[in-house]
């Protein structure tokens, strides 16, 4: 089936550090890739996508490259911020599914002054 | 920015009763959508509802859930008879039908005592 693996959290970091975020995923067919954030106390928001091999989705600072021979979509950024601490969902959607999005645990971030 | 509102930020019931979770969409978007996110586990859809029906619902989505639309502003959930594994963070989200263009709530979270 199809399944979205993100990897465990919490993750803490300091200011300016770099961030990695692994995400993996199984799917049939050719699904679309997507990064969510959940700022504390506000709703999912799309942060980035991808919606074919070697994409390259980005925002905010944030990059992360669909790779289909890895299977995976890695959420990456060079230097974080107090404001970026956050839940990180990674997730997937099958063409022909609208708005059914397959996600993953997410991945809370702290971001220590 | 419009947004989706959803309450109460937190209800609490006793096994077998029931709730009704209330969202309020963005007013211009047709399809509507719940999710939830078990404590731990993975954010799941559980169904999608355009032109006052159930286009698509999950396993999860039996016979003790419904939603509708009753009034053309709120979008609804019932669960009939709550269950404790029914204690969760529940997720409204609207759009135009472009998965990319989910618009989310910050979410109920239901505890069922």
């Amino acid at each position: 089936g199809n399944s979205v693996t993100q990897m465990e959290g919490p993750v803490t970091l300091s200011e300016e550090a770099f961030l990695t975020i692994n995400c993996t995923y199984t799917a049939t067919g050719y699904p679309s890739l997507f990064w969510y954030v959940q700022y504390p106390g506000e709703g999912l928001q799309l942060l980035l996508k991808a919606t074919k091999a070697d994409d390259k989705g980005s925002n905010k600072g944030f990059e992360a490259t669909y790779r289909k021979e890895t299977t995976s979509f890695h959420l990456e950024k060079g230097s974080v911020q107090v404001s970026d601490s956050a839940v990180y969902f990674c997730a997937l959607s099958i063409g022909g599914s609208q708005g059914n999005l397959i996600f993953g645990k997410g991945t809370k971030l702290s971001v220590k002054p | 920015e419009p947004e989706v509102t959803q309450t109460p930020s937190h209800q609490v019931t006793q096994m077998g009763q029931e709730v009704i979770l209330r969202c309020v969409p963005i007013s211009n978007h047709l399809y509507f959508y719940w999710y939830r996110q078990i404590l731990g586990q993975k954010v799941e859809f559980l169904v999608s509802f355009y032109n006052n029906e159930i286009s698509e619902k999950s396993e999860i989505f039996d016979d003790q859930f419904s939603v509708e639309r009753p009034d053309g502003s709120n979008f609804t959930l019932k669960i009939r008879s709550t269950k404790l594994e029914d204690s969760a963070m529940y997720f409204c989200a609207g759009g135009d039908g472009v998965v990319e263009k989910l618009f989310f709530g910050s979410g109920t979270q239901l505890s069922v005592l």
